[in-house]
């Protein structure tokens, strides 16, 4: 019964050229988190989502933007994906800020 | 500068051998510390959460303690099942710290 929900799995995208992450959550969490993970690197959280809440660390590029439309659906958007970008991307949800995190199985993106 | 520290690295076990992995935070107004699971090209999965030093969480072959300083998972008696990469990560306020994960191998 998976939990969090990420499509696609694999996505492959030209350099430049948008793309969209998805993420859907059945657990009614208030919070949604998306990270990136490079190879044997820790993930690295580039937003959150408290309810409505956005909030964008500091050190995420203008390049991705993010939505979340309702509780349960989460977006990720990269205008123009660089060679660079391409990594997991990981969502998760949590009840609350301080409660553990659920992870989605990552969507793995390849740019060519 | 708050952050999250794992070693070793890398660790490979003998089926049976117990070891403990480590997790140093710097991490200022602790709000929780998470032991999660990763395989492979999958997402992490949840093991366990800490919130007060002293605290001990177990779960089959696993242990987690904590202390103000650092956090040890304890493995007893591992099962090549068991080999996946380790990932802490430690919370204040709005940031999540993740360390770099310890990757265990175990040899049947």
């Amino acid at each position: 019964d998976a939990m969090v929900i990420q499509n696609p799995r694999y996505q492959v995208t030209q350099f430049g050229k948008p793309v969209t992450l998805s993420c859907s959550q059945t657990l009614n969490h208030n919070v949604m988190y998306w990270y990136q993970q490079k190879s044997s690197q820790a993930p690295k959280l580039l937003f959150h989502y408290y309810d409505k809440d956005f909030n964008n660390e500091a050190d995420t590029p203008d390049n991705f933007q993010s939505r979340r439309p309702n509780t349960s659906f989460c977006f990720l958007d990269i205008r123009s994906p660089g060679l660079g970008d391409a990594a997991m991307y990981l969502c998760a949800t949590s009840r609350l800020m301080n409660t553990e995190a659920f992870f989605g199985q990552g969507t793995r993106l390849t740019v060519v | 500068e708050d952050q999250v520290t794992q070693s070793p690295e890398a660790l490979r076990l003998q089926e049976g051998e117990s070891s403990s992995l480590n997790c140093s935070y710097t991490v200022s107004g602790l709000r929780g510390l998470f032991w999660y699971r990763q395989d492979p090209g999958k997402g992490p999965e949840f093991l366990f959460t800490l919130y007060s030093a002293g605290e001990e969480k177990e779960k089959e072959r696993l242990k987690a303690t904590l202390t103000k300083k650092e956090s040890f998972l304890h493995i007893t008696a591992p099962k090549p099942e068991d080999s996946a990469t380790y990932l802490c990560s430690a919370k204040n306020g709005n940031q999540f710290y993740f360390g770099t994960g310890t990757s265990l191998t175990v040899i049947p």
